[in-house]
């Protein structure tokens, strides 16, 4: 089975400042993982995934996630917080054999001028 | 747009009563997802087509929910006798591939309120 964990419903921090949004997750083989955004009564948008190869991962909007296999973890960083980075953000796992995805609980992140 | 579209945007319904949500996916994509979103729940899984395949439905709460595609691509979501623990919003997804790593194009969800 697959599961992932979120740290933290919410995360604040100011304009410029370093973002930092907490996944781990568990699966019991090499996983695909998947960062997602969601801007108020919209659907998700896709952020990032990693699959295989490079473990750090560049995505949209600035953002980048590392897969650590020894951590289970699949943090989201952003050097720099920006007003329009304020949303919902959800970790995922896709495991083997498995068609859909697993989402985490989300992290409403808040961004103060 | 090519987006996913789901309708109604909003739905308000009183207990006991039926509903269908509809979702129109990206045209070509092969498989399609319905999510339940609930505050503070996540998204939680409920039903998968993938091209003439059956459905998975393995995440379907109970026998009052079930979903439909036809001609592989628009697909209902029905929610017979709704119950007030039936509010939150429903998410539909859609993927061009059948590949575990294809990501996902969501639409922007029917938020349905039981009263």
């Amino acid at each position: 089975a697959q599961s992932v964990t979120q740290l933290g419903s919410h995360v604040s921090v100011s304009e410029g400042a370093l973002v930092l949004l907490r996944c781990n997750y568990s699966s019991s083989v090499p996983p695909y993982l998947f960062w997602y955004v969601q801007y108020p009564n919209q659907g998700l948008q896709l952020l990032l995934k990693y699959t295989t190869g490079a473990t750090l991962v560049k995505g949209i909007n600035g953002f980048e996630a590392e897969f650590k296999k020894s951590e289970t973890s699949f943090h989201l960083t952003k050097p720099s917080a920006h007003m329009s980075d304020a949303a919902e953000y959800f970790c995922a796992v896709s495991d083997l054999g498995y068609s859909t995805l697993t989402f985490g609980k989300g992290t409403m992140l808040l961004v103060s001028p | 747009g090519a987006g996913v579209s789901q309708s109604p945007s909003n739905k308000v319904t009183e207990k006991g009563k039926d509903v269908e949500l509809r979702c129109d996916p990206i045209s070509g994509h092969t498989a399609l997802y319905w999510y339940r979103q609930s505050l503070g729940q996540g998204l939680e899984f409920l039903i998968y087509f993938q091209g003439n395949s059956a459905p998975d439905k393995s995440g379907l709460p109970s026998d009052r929910f079930s979903a439909e595609r036809t001609g592989g691509s628009v697909s209902t979501l029905t929610i017979q006798r709704t119950q007030q623990e039936d509010s939150a919003v429903y998410l539909c997804a859609s993927s061009g591939d059948r590949g575990r790593g294809s990501p996902l194009h969501f639409g922007n969800g029917t938020r349905l309120t039981v009263t």
